[in-house]
């Protein structure tokens, strides 16, 4: 298994308070990237990096931050949850960029009452 | 129309026949393609990709692709039980950095 964890792998906040999820790698891997998984919609792309302090925006990135200080850790904040951001959240790594392959960590699943 | 579709499913299948999983795309520029498996609770794990036209198999596993019509399939032969899951298309669309995008999932049950 790619050394990937993620925490919390649980967390129930309420509206309006900030979140910060932590996704660690010990691969040294170059891409990181940060997905939410619904029901009815899969796997959304809310940010990536492509490098320490190299972030862009995926599809759904409204309500999310990241941010890379160092190649293993890549951290995404919700400044102020609300309830449309409870989801499962996935962290991915990918070798390259001529190597889309990514594996994925364990996800945390996120609860906004 | 969806970037990249799947049919939700479930897809039930008796154990020991052959499984097929089908994503089509929108993209004709649409480079690489990958199959994850989802098991209840757990995180997407990759099992195949394919870039060029053709067959690939990889054990029990063969991804099949077609850009000519846009799809792309995954078969499992001699289904088993811990077959069932849930099955990911992912396309690499083009158009610069990591432009994947993954389908809802087909839900496989194999019946033992």
């Amino acid at each position: 298994d790619a050394g990937i964890t993620q925490s919390p792998r649980h967390k129930v906040t309420e509206t309006g308070t900030p979140v910060t999820l932590r996704c660690h790698q010990t691969e040294n891997h170059r891409y990181m990237y940060w997905y939410r998984q619904d029901p009815g919609h899969g796997l959304r792309l809310i940010h990536y990096s492509y490098g320490v302090k190299d972030t862009d925006k995926g599809e759904v990135s409204d309500g999310y931050s990241v941010s890379r200080s160092k190649t293993e850790d890549f951290l995404l904040t919700l400044e102020s949850a609300t309830s449309s951001q409870t989801s499962v959240y996935f962290c991915a790594i990918s070798e390259s960029e001529l190597s889309y392959e990514q594996y994925f960590g364990p996800g945390t699943r996120l609860t906004v009452t | 129309q969806k970037e990249v579709e799947q049919n939700s499913g479930p897809l039930s299948v008796p154990e020991g026949a052959i499984a097929s999983l089908n994503c089509t795309y929108s993209d004709r520029g649409s480079q690489s393609f990958f199959w994850y498996r989802q098991y209840s609770g757990k995180s997407p794990e990759l099992i195949m990709f394919i870039y060029s036209n053709g067959d690939k198999e990889d054990g029990r596993f063969t991804a099949q692709l077609n850009k000519a019509s846009q799809y792309v399939s995954l078969l499992i032969r001699d289904s088993q039980p811990s077959d069932s899951a849930t099955y990911l298309c992912a396309v690499v669309r083009s158009g610069g950095y990591q432009k994947v995008t993954f389908g809802i999932g087909t839900k496989l049950q194999v019946i033992p």
